[in-house]
């Protein structure tokens, strides 16, 4: 079983909400990514999670906030988004991080619109 | 730093071979992988092929890879309407586990 989901596959919300995003793997992969993905263009690595602690910010605004609760699971909190953060928000996960390299597996997606 | 670089559309007829092009500049790529990603949906892994091999093969999929040349390319046979997606060429390399995409292909199949 290599199935990464997420929850919701789609979510409109305007700039004064607060909304999360949801990643679940049960493979037993110890990292987990977020990517942030534009129409027609290739995902743009967010965050990292290795072993449930943050290995990697790509300087990504505050108004996103990533949480690893246990190994198997993966949030995304937003809070006080613009328009311009409408976007297909795509879950990765892999065996590891850091030491080998290891494949990624991608998960369904959320497509978001911020009003 | 990384760059990798695939052309944007290909334009097939059902039943011939597709084939997909990919460049990267980091020579020191151990894996490079081929994601399909259908529109709305997140990225299927294909296929990937390790730096010291020359050609995969998987079903309808060949991969060949001219490490000299710093070449990948994917080879479809027989494609498909359900083959129609974007193409998207990855590399991996052994300072962590950070994929640096290629552009995307997109892959128009015609009936």
């Amino acid at each position: 079983d290599t199935e990464v989901t997420q929850t919701p596959k789609h979510l409109v919300m305007g700039m004064t909400n607060k909304k999360s995003l949801k990643c679940e793997q049960h493979m037993g992969h110890r990292a987990m990514y977020w990517y942030k993905q534009k129409a027609k263009k290739p995902p743009e690595l967010m965050f990292v999670y290795s072993y449930e602690k943050l290995s990697i910010n790509e300087s990504v605004p505050s108004r996103f906030s990533p949480e690893c609760p246990n190994s198997s699971l993966l949030n995304l909190h937003l809070h006080a988004l613009q328009p311009e953060d409408s976007a297909l928000y795509l879950c990765a996960s892999s065996h590891s991080f850091g030491g080998l390299v290891d494949t990624q597996y991608f998960g369904p997606g959320t497509r978001l619109t911020v009003l | 730093g990384e760059d990798v670089e695939q052309s944007l559309f290909l334009s097939v007829r059902e039943g011939d071979s597709s084939v997909i092009n990919c460049t990267y500049t980091d020579s020191s790529s151990t894996y490079l992988y081929w994601y399909k990603q259908e529109p709305g949906a997140g990225l299927q892994l294909l296929t990937y092929i390790f730096s010291n091999m020359d050609m995969k093969q998987d079903q309808r999929l060949t991969v060949l890879l001219n490490k000299k040349d710093k070449h990948l390319s994917l080879r479809i046979a027989d494609t498909q309407t359900g083959d129609s997606a974007i193409y998207f060429c990855a590399e991996n390399n052994n300072a962590g586990n950070m994929l640096t995409f290629g552009g995307g292909t997109r892959l128009m199949v015609k009936p």
